[in-house]
Order: structure tokens, then C-alpha cells, then sequence
């Protein structure tokens, strides 16, 4: 079982609102990174640090942590944006690294 | 470019071995720390290992599940990075990727990856 935890899934209305959340303890003292996933591809990273995006992410996509709970938020959800989400940090002994489980963000 | 490209995937049976490799290009891989992450058919992304930069001492730290049977080494000469797994089950069938990460006191992410190379596990 992974360190982190994340919904399984989650839907948006196209063009609303949406926050995807990662609990855990390490996340307390670390932060938490995002990536986005589609079928048959690579993952690729869209929010690393605080709240900081790679060059060519969009900025409808930012990152936020309270106490243990780390959240990725789009506003203002396109239809491309419908993919896999992952959450990872370092762990809880700080020395390694976890993944969360997953959440499949479903754009109607 | 900048790109990490992933190949030896195959079909194995349970208890052989197999070689993965990730070749490196726009930058040299001995200055980065450099991981694998596997993901099983239809499941989570799961953390294999990594090797830091050489300046970093090139320390090699593996995942509880991989720790004693898989083994992670780097060819400067190629800008090579590679994966060598033994005693394999059929829970290591899954898509390995390469990636690189930034690793500071309070985070540690991956930033570039690998398309990944499948390995299948199975009699």
C-alpha cells in the first residue's frame, strides 16, 4: 500500500473547476509533485516545489498543501486535460520516495 | 534534444533475468540523478531505484520490493543507464521507465522521462 493517498477517481464539467487531492503524513514535511498521465504514454510533470510548472505546462494548473492533504487544481478544465494523476513526495523516513495511487480525472 | 530512450523489454520467465537500458542524450548522465520507475499493466506508478550524480557520490538506493534481486548501474562512456533484474516474479511484469529527478531537502521529482520499455514476466 503506498504512503499516499489519492480518490481513485474524479469528474470536472469542461471548463470548471477541479482539485485532486494526495494525504499522507510525509507530506507534513515535504513537498508534494504532480504528473499527468494519458494512455499509452509517459508521464510527464506539471506542478514540481511549492507551486512551480515546468516550461509548456498551462497555467490553469497549480499546487497547494495543507497540513498532511497536497492538492493539484485546474481551473478552468479542458477536455485535453483528461488523463491519470500522480502525486509523489519523499517519504516518510525522507531518505526514499512514494508515489500515490492514482487519480483518473474524467472531463464531461 | 534532451531524451531518455528506454529499450530491452521483453518476455521472461519467473526466476530469469533481464536487462534493461536507458540511453541519454542533450545531457551526461553522470551529472544527473538518474531513476527507474515501473508501472504494472492498469496500475500506480511505483519507485524501482536511483543512482545520484557522481558528484553526489553516485550513492545507489533500491525500493524494498526490487532490494537484493535487481541492480542499477551507469555507463559513462556511453551516457548509458541501465537496469540488470534477477530472480524475476510475475510481479515485476510492468513498464519500466528511466527518469531523471531533482532531489532538495524538501522534494524529490521527476522531470524527465523515458517512453519505457515492457517487461512481461510469464511462464
Amino acid at each position: 500500500s503506498s504512503e499516499l493517498t489519492q480518490d481513485p477517481a474524479v469528474s470536472v464539467a469542461l471548463g470548471q473547476t477541479v482539485r485532486i487531492t494526495c494525504q499522507g503524513d510525509s507530506l507534513r514535511s515535504f513537498y508534494a509533485s504532480w504528473y499527468q498521465q494519458k494512455p499509452g504514454q509517459a508521464p510527464i510533470l506539471v506542478i514540481y516545489d511549492k507551486n512551480n510548472r515546468p516550461s509548456g505546462i498551462p497555467d490553469r494548473f497549480s499546487g497547494s498543501r495543507s497540513g498532511n492533504t497536497a492538492s493539484l487544481t485546474i481551473t478552468g478544465a479542458q477536455a485535453e486535460d483528461e488523463a491519470d494523476y500522480y502525486c509523489n513526495s519523499r517519504d516518510s523516513s525522507g531518505m526514499l520516495v512514494v508515489f500515490g495511487g492514482g487519480t483518473k480525472l474524467t472531463v464531461l | 534534444e534532451v531524451q531518455l530512450v528506454d529499450s530491452g523489454g521483453g518476455l521472461v520467465e519467473p526466476g530469469g533475468s533481464l536487462r534493461v537500458s536507458c540511453a541519454a542524450s542533450g545531457f551526461t548522465i553522470s551529472n544527473a540523478w538518474m531513476n527507474w520507475v515501473r508501472q504494472a499493466p492498469g496500475k500506480g506508478l511505483e519507485w524501482v531505484g536511483r543512482i545520484k550524480s557522481r558528484t553526489d557520490g553516485g550513492t545507489i538506493d533500491y525500493a524494498a520490493p526490487v532490494k537484493g534481486r535487481f541492480t542499477i548501474s551507469r555507463d559513462d562512456s556511453k551516457n548509458t543507464l541501465s537496469l540488470q533484474m534477477d530472480s524475476l516474479t510475475t510481479e515485476d511484469t510492468a513498464v519500466y521507465y528511466c527518469t531523471t529527478s531533482t532531489t532538495m531537502a524538501f522534494y524529490w521529482y521527476f522531470d524527465l522521462w523515458g517512453r519505457g520499455t515492457l517487461v512481461t514476466v510469464s511462464s
